[in-house]
C-alpha cells in the first residue's frame, strides 16, 4: 500500500459526459502528479500540482482539468468524453516539487462506451 | 521532448536464468527511477539513481546509473516468477518533469 488513495476504482460512463476522479496524496506529500496509461501509448504524464499551484503541465487536452485543494487532495476532472479517453489514470504524489520520487495510487479504471 | 527508450520491449525467460534490461536516452536527468508494474495497478517505485556511474543492488536486482547520466539498466539475477512484470524507467530533469519509458515486459517461467 502506497498510501496514495484513489477513487472511485472503476467508472463506466458515456461518450460526451463529464467525469470527476479524486486522488488523495500520502501524508506530507505536497505534489501531486496525474498519468493516463492506455494500451498503446504507455504512461503519459498529464498534470502536476505542487502545495495547491500547477507545477507541470505535460500532454493533457484542453477537455481535462486539474485542481489541488488546501487539503492537497486533487480531482481531476475530464469531460465530452471520447472513446479514446477509455484508460487507467494513475495519481501518485511526492514530497517536493521535484519527480524524484513518486508513489502511486492504484488508479482509476475509465471506460468510456 | 526527453525520450526514454527501454529495451528489450518484451522479455520472457526460464527461472533461474539471469537479465538486462536498458533505458537509453539522448538527454541529461538529474535522477532516474526505476519501477515495477503488475496489471492494473499502479508503479511501484524500485530505486533511484542520482549521481553518475552509481551503482545500487536491492537483493536480486542491480541498477546503474550511466556516466553522463543519460541511461540506466537494471540486471536482475536468478529471476523468479515474482520478478514478472512490467519494468519501467523514469527520468527527472532539474525542470521539474518526468518521463516515462514504455517499459520493458518481462516474464519469468517456473
Amino acid at each position: 500500500d502506497s498510501g496514495v488513495t484513489q477513487t472511485p476504482k472503476h467508472l463506466i460512463t458515456a461518450t460526451g459526459q463529464r467525469v470527476t476522479l479524486r486522488c488523495s496524496p500520502r501524508s506530507g506529500d505536497l505534489s501531486v502528479y496525474w498519468y493516463q496509461q492506455s494500451l498503446d501509448q504507455g504512461l503519459q504524464f498529464l498534470i502536476q500540482y505542487y502545495n495547491g499551484e500547477e507545477r507541470a503541465k505535460g500532454n493533457i487536452l484542453e477537455r481535462f482539468s486539474a485542481q489541488q485543494f488546501p487539503d492537497l487532495h486533487s480531482e481531476l476532472n475530464l469531460s465530452s468524453l471520447e472513446l479514446g479517453d477509455s484508460a487507467l489514470y494513475f495519481c501518485a504524489s511526492s514530497v517536493g516539487g521535484a519527480p524524484n520520487e513518486q508513489f502511486f495510487g492504484p488508479g482509476t479504471r475509465l471506460t468510456v462506451l | 521532448t526527453q525520450l526514454l527508450e527501454q529495451s528489450p520491449q518484451f522479455l520472457s525467460i526460464q527461472e533461474g536464468e539471469n537479465l538486462t534490461v536498458y533505458c537509453n536516452s539522448s538527454s541529461v536527468f538529474s535522477s532516474l527511477q526505476w519501477y515495477r508494474q503488475e496489471p492494473g495497478e499502479g508503479p511501484v517505485l524500485l530505486v533511484t539513481v542520482v549521481t553518475g556511474g552509481e551503482v545500487k543492488k536491492l537483493k536480486r536486482l542491480t541498477f546503474q546509473f550511466g556516466d553522463a547520466r543519460k541511461d540506466s539498466s537494471l540486471h536482475i539475477t536468478a529471476a523468479q516468477p515474482g520478478d514478472t512484470g512490467l519494468y519501467l524507467c523514469a527520468g527527472a530533469t532539474n525542470a521539474g518533469k518526468s518521463t516515462f519509458g514504455d517499459g520493458t515486459t518481462l516474464t519469468v517461467k517456473p
